[in-house]
């Protein structure tokens, strides 16, 4: 079953605006990732968020957590052309697998 | 060394063929996954290996068969596959289950 729900699937910017990407998600968690993919190549791991934090940030890179509306955002600041990729949130619960949302689509044209 | 390869890049094969997967990551991580990956789509697990035993196995087919010879080698068997098992492979390695987990390149995989 899908357990993260990106929103939206795709997302057109402008180099130097900021990008905002949300994760919906249905049951209970141990914590949240986002994950980036450039065109058919393997994932890289952005940034972890357990449930008991409510915002963590990494370079340009911002995330918050919601546990109580079951929900995600990541914020990228300043984005480049080089940020243009899909981005997936996955979220685990207890002895379960790891489950990538539908992912959103972003495109940053310079 | 902080990489997870996989070989190999493309693999074209009948559908009467048998071939492998091979991911192999050096980092001591020792849970390592198979995913599969179609178009526009989000990874799906097929397996995971928790200290080189096999604690997940998404409800694959049987014409994959995965093996995990060591705590750094991950293999995915293949015989018999389908048209509609054409897909990017995605092989993935972590410390413990469901952490950061650290991907490779992925397999191209087109079955005729």
């Amino acid at each position: 079953s899908q357990q993260g729900e990106e929103d939206p699937q795709a997302l057109s910017i402008q180099e130097g605006e900021n990008a905002t990407m949300n994760c919906s998600y249905k049951t209970s968690i141990n914590n949240l990732q986002w994950y980036r993919q450039n065109s058919g190549r393997g994932l890289v791991h952005l940034i972890l968020i357990r449930s008991n934090e409510r915002e963590k940030h990494s370079g340009r890179l911002r995330v918050t957590l919601d546990t109580s509306k079951k929900s995600s955002s990541l914020l990228i600041t300043a984005s480049r052309a080089a940020d243009t990729a899909s981005y997936f949130c996955a979220t685990d619960q207890a002895g379960t697998a790891l489950i990538f949302g539908k992912g959103t689509t972003l495109s940053v044209s310079s | 060394d902080t990489e997870v390869t996989q070989t190999p890049k493309h693999l074209v094969m009948g559908m009467t063929n048998k071939k492998s997967l091979k991911c192999e990551q050096h980092m001591g991580h020792r849970a390592m996954y198979w995913y599969k990956q179609k178009a526009k789509k989000p990874p799906e697990l097929m397996f995971v290996y928790s200290y080189e035993k096999l604690s997940i196995n998404e409800s694959v087919p049987s014409r994959f068969s995965p093996e995990c010879p060591n705590s750094s080698l991950l293999n995915l068997h293949l015989h018999a596959l389908q048209p509609e098992d054409s897909a990017l492979y995605l092989c993935a390695s972590s410390r413990q289950d469901y952490n950061e987990q650290f991907f490779g390149p992925g397999t191209r995989l087109t079955v005729l």
